[in-house]
């Protein structure tokens, strides 16, 4: 089965910084890729996901994410932070050889942008 | 074109009563996702729907918890006789495409379940 790990539960940076986010995981197939962004009280919002193709993915409100197949990665980046970023982050799989089975998250990185 | 629905968003229940919570999904999905979400934790898989159709419960609690989603109306999660650890935020998510598919999901605002 598919796992997700986000290693870190927090992640503080400075605003104007560059942040990244870390997610690694675990399929037997090839993975479709995700990131969600959750601020309190609200729902998930779709930031981006990566399929196929260029590594490099860009998604909302100037994040992207790095797909690294040989280290299993899929790190979420931005080159200067917002206090606007702060929120909850998740990372998120599927797995192209079990079709059958639901998305996968991980538990979650706490994101804290300072001013 | 409405997002993803719950209802209701705060829902308080006594020990012993049902929780019965709603999502329609977006217009044109037919696959649903339910998740649970304890305070300060992440998210946990309950259930995938199609219309008429289970097709992976294996995060649902044996007792107690049981889902639809039925040819017309919304998908219901129900709760029966409901303690304090199901107090939790539970989100519904709707997909447009196949089990092939490659498309992300799409959350609902969540409903709040508080059993007092």
């Amino acid at each position: 089965a598919q796992s997700v790990a986000q290693p870190e539960d927090q992640v503080n940076v400075a605003e104007g910084n560059p942040l990244t986010v870390k997610c690694t995981y675990s399929v037997s197939g090839n993975p479709y890729l995700f990131w969600y962004v959750q601020y309190p009280n609200r729902g998930l919002q779709f930031l981006l996901k990566y399929i196929t193709g260029d590594n490099l993915v860009k998604g909302s409100y100037g994040f992207e994410a790095e797909f690294n197949k040989s280290q299993t990665s899929f790190h979420l980046k931005k080159p200067s932070a917002l206090v606007s970023d702060s929120a909850l982050y998740f990372c998120a799989v599927r797995d192209t050889n079990n079709y059958g089975q639901n998305f996968v998250f991980g538990p979650g990185t706490r994101l804290s942008v300072l001013p | 074109n409405a997002g993803v629905m719950q209802n209701p968003r705060h829902l308080v229940r006594r020990r012993g009563q049902e929780a019965r919570l709603r999502c329609s999904p977006m217009k044109g999905h037919s696959h649903v996702y339910w998740y649970r979400q304890l305070p300060e934790e992440g998210l946990k898989f309950m259930v995938y729907l199609q219309k008429e159709n289970i097709i992976d419960e294996s995060g649902m609690p044996k007792e107690r918890f049981s889902a639809e989603f039925p040819k017309e109306g919304p998908s219901i999660l129900r709760i029966q006789q409901v303690v304090r650890g199901d107090s939790a935020a539970y989100f519904c998510a709707s997909s447009p495409l196949g089990q092939s598919g490659t498309g992300e999901l799409f959350f609902g605002e969540g409903s709040r379940l508080t059993v007092l």
